[in-house]
């Protein structure tokens, strides 16, 4: 089955400064590939999410880059803000796009 | 009430006790799904199902039962439990049964196995 790597656990970032939070996966018939935000106390939501058709995908702040040869992808935030602070889960779909399968996460702190 | 709601939102459960938890969505999604939310831990998907069949069940142990009488609705039944099974439990649904469509989670169930 699918097994996603995600790097860092943990992650400090000054207000104003970027963010980069890595995904490896192993299935290479994956094609699609969802981030989602969970803030404190609150359920996931999706943030942004890209498929293997593509190689970039932005949407204000965030880009979500895709390399499918390596087998990884990669959430980028710009110009961080105290509201980007949360856990950032990334997924990749299994080769029959039955489930999803997730990262462990990334606690993104933006210090203020 | 819109969204996926799910209740309860907290449940402490003695290791004999059976209870459920019950999931509902206001979206007209077709598909439904049960994960576990431990502590620096993924994302564990436990069940799938799709216009009110299961399509997947992750190799989760039999003292946790699903039940989906249609597409609205999901349970979760629980019996004998054991202290590990301590966790966050998110509902979820989508438009379709398979994962390329955006997933709407519910605000979970806090359960605690004592």
């Amino acid at each position: 089955g699918e097994n996603v790597e995600q790097h860092p656990s943990t992650l400090s970032v000054q207000e104003g400064d970027s963010a980069v939070i890595k995904c490896t996966y192993s299935d290479s018939a994956s094609n699609y590939f969802p981030w989602y935000k969970q803030e404190l106390g609150k359920r996931p939501q999706l943030i942004i999410d890209i498929r293997s058709n593509v190689g970039e995908k932005k949407d204000q702040r965030i880009a979500v880059t895709l390399n499918k040869t390596a087998k990884h992808f990669s959430l980028h935030i710009t110009e961080t803000q105290p509201e980007d602070s949360a856990v950032y889960f990334c997924a990749a779909s299994d080769s029959n796009d039955y489930k999803l399968s997730f990262g462990a996460g990334t606690t993104v702190t933006v210090r203020a | 009430e819109t969204g996926v709601t799910q209740t309860p939102r907290h449940l402490v459960m003695g290791m004999t006790n059976k209870k459920s938890l019950k999931c509902e969505q206001h979206l007209g999604h077709n598909a439904m799904y049960w994960y576990k939310q431990s502590a620096k831990k993924p994302l564990e998907l436990m069940f799938v199902y799709s216009l009110e069949e299961r399509v997947e069940n992750n190799s989760v142990p039999s003292r946790f039962s699903p039940e989906c009488p249609n597409s609205s609705h999901l349970f979760l039944h629980l019996h004998t439990l054991q202290p590990e099974d301590s966790a966050l439990y998110l509902c979820a649904s989508s438009q379709e049964g398979t994962a390329a469509y955006e997933q709407y989670f519910g605000p979970g169930t806090r359960l605690t196995v004592t």
